[in-house]
C-alpha cells in the first residue's frame, strides 16, 4: 500500500504569518498531487494541483514539489482565522489508478 | 447549478439492518467513488466506478456494495455485514480516473 505521510498538527500560526503544510509520498512514480481544504464537518475541497516540479500560485496559496525527495508542501500567504482547517494532501497512485490521502494537517490561525 | 449531491444528511442505522447511501452528480464525470472517514483519520476508498455497470472494489470494500446502472447516480448499500458502520461518508467523482475529485457534502452514518 502506498504511503501519504503528513504531520497531524496542530499546525497553529498567527493572523498575517505563512503557514507551511508539508507530506511525504512513497510511490516514484507518483505524477500528480493534490492539496484539500477541509473544514470540521464538511466534506474536501480542492484548493491545489500541481503535477511538475518547482512551484505553483494561486492566490496565496503556493503549491511546491520536489519529485527527488518525494516531497510536496503547501504555502498559505497573509494566513487567516478562515484558514483554520484541515489540509489534506493527496497522491495519485500509479499502480492502481487511484488517489491515497495522508491523515491531514489541522491548521489554526489565531486573530 | 453543476455538482454532487449526496442524501441524506444524517443516517441511523439499527442493529442488522442495511442502509442505501444516494449519490448523484450532474457534472458528467465518468468516475465516481465512495470514501469513508473516520475522526482523526484520512479517507479511505471502499469502491469506485470508471463507467456504468463497472466498478471496483477500493481498499475497505468488505461489508458494502455499490451500484452503477446510470452515469450519473452510484449509490452505496452499508450491509449488516459491516460491523463496525458509524463514519463520514463521501461520494466524489472525477473527469477521468484518478483525476481531480469533486465531492459532495457528506452523509453521517450512526449506529443506533
Amino acid at each position: 500500500q502506498k504511503e501519504v505521510e503528513q504531520n497531524s498538527g496542530p499546525l497553529s500560526v498567527p493572523e498575517g504569518a505563512i503557514a507551511s503544510l508539508n507530506c511525504t509520498y512513497s510511490d516514484r512514480g507518483s505524477q500528480s498531487f493534490f492539496w484539500y481544504r477541509q473544514y470540521s464537518g464538511k466534506s474536501p475541497e480542492l484548493i491545489m494541483s500541481i503535477y511538475s516540479n518547482g512551484d505553483k500560485e494561486d492566490g496565496r496559496f503556493t503549491a511546491q514539489l520536489n519529485k527527488a525527495s518525494q516531497y510536496v508542501s503547501l504555502l498559505i500567504r497573509d494566513s487567516q482565522p478562515s484558514d483554520s482547517a484541515t489540509y489534506l494532501c493527496a497522491v495519485k497512485d500509479t499502480g492502481f489508478q487511484k488517489l491515497v490521502f495522508g491523515t491531514g494537517t489541522r491548521l489554526l490561525v489565531s486573530p | 447549478d453543476g455538482g454532487i449531491t449526496q442524501s441524506p444528511k444524517y443516517l441511523f442505522r439499527k442493529e442488522g439492518q442495511n442502509v442505501t447511501l444516494s449519490c448523484e452528480q450532474n457534472l458528467n464525470h465518468d468516475a465516481m467513488y465512495w470514501y469513508r472517514q473516520d475522526p482523526g483519520q484520512g479517507l479511505r476508498l471502499i469502491y469506485y466506478s470508471q463507467i456504468v455497470n463497472d466498478f471496483q472494489k477500493g481498499d475497505i470494500a468488505e461489508g458494502y456494495s455499490v451500484s452503477r446502472e446510470k452515469k450519473e447516480s452510484f449509490p452505496l448499500t452499508v450491509t449488516s455485514a459491516q460491523k463496525n458502520p458509524t463514519a463520514f461518508y463521501l461520494c466524489a467523482s472525477s473527469p477521468g480516473l484518478a483525476e481531480k475529485l469533486f465531492f459532495g457534502s457528506g452523509t453521517q452514518l450512526s449506529v443506533l
